[in-house]
C-alpha cells in the first residue's frame, strides 16, 4: 500500500511568508509525528497527534508553529512569519497505534528553505 | 535536546568489510530503534530492541544494547555501496515518543 506522502517536497520561501506543509499518513495509522531536521542534525521532534487525544505540542519551538490534523489522517504544519532559523528539512511519520513499541514510518519530508 | 549521541560521526569503508557504529543515551528508554536515511530525506527503520534484550539480528545487521553502559552498537556486517547513509539511533519514552541522535554518516566504496 501506499506510504507517508508529504506536499511539497520543496518549498522556498522569503523570510515572514507564512507556510503550510502537508502530511498524508498511511491509511489506519493512529498516531502521526511531525519533526525538524537541520542540516547535518538529527531529528527534532515537534508534535505528535494519537486519534482523538489532545496533540503533544511540547516540541513546537515558538508559537509561529502550529498543526492540525482534520479527521484522523491528514495534518497541516503551519509556520506563520518565517525565519531563516526555520530553514530546515520537515519529516512527517506515522505508526498504528503511537504506543510503545510501535514501528514509525516516515514520508520523504518537505525541504523549507527561507530566504 | 537530543537524547542520543552517535559514534563516530563519520565512517569510510571499502565493501565487504563491517562497520559498526555507537549509541550512548542519558535517561532510562523503553526500546531503542536505529534507522537508515539515503540523501537527507525519509528515514526507514531498520531494527528495534527492547530494554529487556541484550542482542538482536536481522539479516547483516547486528544490534547490541547495554542499559547498565546506557549504549548500543549497530553493526553492518559485509557491507556494500548501497549501505551507504546516515544512520540514527532513537530512544523511546514512556509514551512511545522517539528522540534521535545526529546520526552517523556511512560511505562504502566499491
Amino acid at each position: 500500500g501506499a506510504g507517508v506522502s508529504q506536499s511539497p517536497s520543496n518549498k522556498v520561501t522569503e523570510k515572514g511568508k507564512d507556510v503550510e506543509l502537508r502530511c498524508d499518513p498511511i491509511s489506519g495509522h493512529t498516531a502521526l509525528y511531525w519533526y525538524r531536521q537541520s542540516l547535518g542534525q538529527g531529528l527534532e521532534f515537534l508534535i505528535y497527534f494519537q486519534g482523538n487525544s489532545a496533540p503533544d505540542k511540547s516540541g513546537l519551538p515558538s508559537d509561529r508553529f502550529s498543526a492540525e490534523r482534520t479527521g484522523g489522517s491528514v495534518s497541516t504544519l503551519t509556520i506563520q512569519r518565517t525565519q531563516q532559523e526555520d530553514s530546515a528539512v520537515y519529516l512527517c511519520a506515522s505508526s498504528l497505534w503511537g504506543g510503545v513499541g510501535d514501528t514509525q514510518y516516515f514520508g520523504p519530508g518537505t525541504r523549507l528553505t527561507v530566504l | 535536546s537530543q537524547q542520543g549521541e552517535e559514534d563516530p560521526q563519520a565512517l569510510s569503508i571499502q565493501e565487504g568489510e563491517n562497520a559498526t557504529m555507537n549509541c550512548s543515551y542519558k535517561t532510562s528508554i523503553n526500546n531503542l530503534q536505529w534507522y537508515r536515511q539515503n540523501s537527507g530525506r525519509g528515514l526507514v527503520h531498520l531494527i528495534l530492541i527492547r530494554s529487556n534484550e541484550r542482542e538482536k539480528h536481522s539479516g547483516r545487521l547486528r544490534v547490541t544494547l547495554d542499559t547498565s553502559k546506557k549504549s548500543s552498537s549497530l553493526l553492518i556486517t559485509a557491507s556494500r555501496a548501497a549501505d551507504t547513509a546516515s544512520y540514527f539511533c532513537a530512544t523511546e519514552d514512556s509514551w512511545g515518543k522517539l528522540q534521535f541522535g545526529a546520526g552517523t554518516q556511512v560511505v562504502v566504496t566499491p
